[in-house]
C-alpha cells in the first residue's frame, strides 16, 4: 500500500511568519505531487502542483520536491490568518495497471494574528 | 463556470435505506472520482473512472456501485446503507488519471442513522 504522511499538526505560526509544512511518500517512482488547501466544511483546492526536484514558486507559496529523500515540502511566506487551513499532501502513484492520487491525511495550520 | 456540482449536498439515510449522489463536471475531463473523508483517515477513494464507459475500484469500494452514466456524469450508489457509511463525499475530475490535476466538488454530507 502506498503512503503519503504528514505531520497532523496542529502548526500554529504567527502572522508575518513562514509556515513549513512537510510531506514524505514511500512510492520511489512517483512523478507528480500536489499540495490541496482545505477549509473547514470546504472541499480541497489546489494551491501547487510538482514533478521536478527542486523549488516552485507561486507567489506567497514554494514547493519543494527531493525525489531521492522522497520528500515534498509547502514553505507560505508572510503568513495570513487567512491561510489557517488544513493542508492537504497528495502524490500520484501506480498500483497494478492504474495510477490514483493518494492524499495524506493533512497538517492543521493555524496563524495567529 | 460550474466545475465539478454534486448533489445531494446533505443527507440523512436511515440503516438499510438506499440513495445515489450525483456527480456532474462541465470541463469536459476524462477521468472521475469518488472519494470519502472521515477525521482522522484523510481522503480515501472509493471508485474512479479513467474515461466513459470503464470503472474502477479504489481503496474503499465495499458497500459501493457507481455508474458512468456518459463523459460528464459519475453516480455513486449506497445499496444498503450503514452507520459505517456516515462521511463527506467529494467527487471529482481530472482530464486523465495520468498525474493530473484533481478538481473536486463541493461535498456531499451524508449521515446514515
Amino acid at each position: 500500500q502506498k503512503e503519503v504522511e504528514q505531520n497532523s499538526g496542529p502548526l500554529s505560526v504567527p502572522e508575518g511568519a513562514i509556515a513549513s509544512l512537510n510531506c514524505t511518500y514511500s512510492d520511489r517512482v512517483s512523478q507528480s505531487f500536489f499540495w490541496y488547501r482545505q477549509y473547514s466544511g470546504k472541499s480541497p483546492e489546489l494551491i501547487m502542483s510538482i514533478y521536478s526536484n527542486g523549488d516552485k514558486e507561486d507567489g506567497r507559496f514554494t514547493a519543494q520536491l527531493n525525489k531521492a529523500s522522497q520528500y515534498v515540502s509547502l514553505l507560505i511566506r508572510d503568513s495570513q490568518p487567512s491561510d489557517s487551513a488544513t493542508y492537504l499532501c497528495a502524490v500520484f502513484s501506480y498500483g497494478g495497471s492504474q495510477g490514483n492520487l493518494i492524499f495524506g491525511k493533512g497538517t492543521k495550520l493555524s496563524v495567529k494574528p | 463556470n460550474a466545475g465539478v456540482t454534486q448533489t445531494p449536498k446533505f443527507q440523512v439515510l436511515k440503516t438499510g435505506q438506499s440513495m445515489t449522489l450525483q456527480c456532474a463536471q462541465d470541463m469536459n475531463h476524462n477521468s472521475m472520482y469518488w472519494y470519502r473523508q472521515d477525521p482522522g483517515m484523510g481522503l480515501r477513494l472509493i471508485y474512479y473512472s479513467a474515461s466513459e464507459g470503464t470503472t474502477d475500484k479504489g481503496e474503499v469500494p465495499n458497500g459501493y456501485n457507481v455508474s458512468r452514466l456518459n463523459k460528464r456524469e459519475f453516480s455513486l450508489r449506497l445499496e444498503s446503507a450503514a452507520p459505517s457509511q456516515t462521511s463527506v463525499y467529494f467527487c471529482a475530475s481530472s482530464y486523465s488519471e495520468e498525474g493530473n490535476t484533481i478538481y473536486f466538488g463541493e461535498g456531499s454530507w451524508l449521515t446514515v442513522v
